[in-house]
């Protein structure tokens, strides 16, 4: 079974913090993504990587950037978090053969 | 114009009753499409893929119109596990290739 795993899932940070949401897959996928989920809003794509070090923006990429050092990992980093930053965070992988997206369980974060 | 709409209910149903939940893309280039679901507080996991023809996965049904862009999911025979909420997804065409998810449709099967 393909397992994709999140650093924590539940987080508060303060305004203004640098954070840190990683993200482990153990299936040897190429792609990775970061999305965050809102109500009314769905899954929208923050950043996805196809390989080590490789990254590339998605539909809402400011205030954040990513990491990709090794192929099992993709971090995604809030500069300096904002409230409108407070979301359910979701990273996902996938081959590069298939469309099937596998999720981690989320990590609900909240900025005050 | 939301790339991926869906209704987002919530639909209550009785158990043993037929559901059926519509989705539209505006973007005709979309390649492939398909039927995700996440349960309460859980990460979305795919459902079925959607096929040209339509495609059968037991008491699901999916249905797809290229011409109305528009998908669509059938559950037969609803039992109380089905609660969920349904997402839509399509895969965007030319060099992007990432998929697009709607918002979502929230079932709930009662008893």
């Amino acid at each position: 079974d393909v397992k994709v795993t999140q650093s924590s899932r539940y987080l508060v940070k303060r305004t203004g913090e640098k954070v840190f949401l990683e993200c482990v897959q153990d299936m040897d996928h190429e792609n990775m993504f970061w999305y965050r989920q809102d109500p009314g809003l769905g899954l929208r794509l923050i950043y996805f990587s196809y390989d080590v070090k490789m990254k590339e923006k998605g539909d809402i990429p400011e205030g954040y950037s990513v990491s990709r050092e090794k192929k099992e990992r993709f971090s995604l980093i809030l500069e300096s978090a904002s409230t409108n930053q407070t979301s359910m965070y979701l990273c996902a992988s996938r081959t590069t053969s298939s469309y099937e997206q596998y999720f981690g369980p989320g990590t609900r974060l909240t900025v005050t | 114009r939301k790339e991926v709409e869906q209704d987002p209910g919530p639909f209550n149903v009785p158990e043993g009753a037929t559901v059926a939940f519509n989705c539209t893309y505006s973007n005709s280039a979309s390649q492939s499409f398909f039927w995700y679901r996440q349960d309460c507080r859980k990460e979305p996991k795919l459902l079925m893929s959607v096929y040209s023809s339509g495609n059968e996965d037991g008491r699901f049904t999916a249905q797809l119109n290229r011409a109305s862009q528009y998908i669509s999911l059938l559950i037969r025979d609803s039992k109380l596990s089905d609660s969920a909420t349904y997402l839509c997804v399509v895969l965007r065409g030319g060099s992007a290739r990432q998929l697009t998810f709607g918002s979502g449709t929230q079932l709930t099967v009662l008893p």
